[in-house]
């Protein structure tokens, strides 16, 4: 597609359940990161990827969210037993390498709500 | 970890206005990012800067490596140019992710 795309936009869900976040990068971005931003607050980075090498975890706030990028290309961030503090928008970015120019594209995000 | 600091938290001011937006870093990078956020809006990168100067149209971003320092300008700011502007710095301490400053909110008043 033209654009990062992210899907759900919304999702509503039960304290407690498991939900998936979909992200779908610029074609040809090797760079994949996953934000969240709760509301009022700043940015903050979650995970990132970049090509085949390990991702980088150290922003996952806990063992309940993971992140995997399957082929280089989707990525899908879950979180498991949802807790209220996980509502937030849940925002994903593709860049190239710094080497060919790095900008980022974010998605319009994932607004996850815990009930 | 690096810690980025930004100022002023909150700008208002009158359209026509030369704008000010400052960014601070604790420790090096391999590169500076500045983007923009309109109230309900998703996010657009204006900059990606490793030294020196960009301009883009109104928008002039600028950084000085040694004093860890980036400052985004905005020259005869237009009402359209009320966004919340957040700097976001790559790399320092080894690791490859964005650290983001907590934003700058500007509104520019008609």
């Amino acid at each position: 597609g033209a654009g990062v795309s992210q899907s759900p936009s919304n999702k509503v869900t039960e304290k407690g359940k498991d939900v998936e976040l979909r992200c779908d990068p610029i074609s040809g971005h090797t760079a994949l990161y996953w934000y969240r931003q709760s509301l009022g607050q700043g940015l903050e980075f979650l995970i990132y990827f970049q090509g085949n090498s390990a991702p980088d975890k150290s922003g996952l706030p806990s063992d309940r969210f993971s992140a995997e990028r399957t082929g280089g290309s989707v990525s899908t961030l879950t979180i498991q037993r949802t807790q209220q503090e996980d509502s937030a928008v849940y925002l994903c970015a593709s860049s190239l390498p710094r080497r060919a120019g790095g900008e980022l594209f974010f998605g319009e995000g994932s607004r996850l709500t815990v009930l | 970890k690096n810690e980025v600091e930004q100022s002023p938290q909150n700008l208002t001011a009158q359209e026509g206005e030369f704008i000010t937006i400052n960014c601070s870093y604790s420790v090096g990078i391999s590169a500076l990012h500045w983007l923009q956020q309109h109230p309900g809006g998703g996010i657009v990168s204006l900059f990606m800067l490793s030294s020196g100067k960009k301009k883009h149209g109104r928008l002039i971003a600028t950084i000085n490596i040694q004093e860890k320092h980036s400052s985004l300008h905005i020259t005869a700011s237009h009402p359209r140019d009320s966004a919340v502007y957040i700097c976001a710095v790559r790399g320092g301490g080894g690791a490859d992710g964005l650290t983001f400053g907590k934003g700058t909110h500007l509104i520019i008043q008609p």
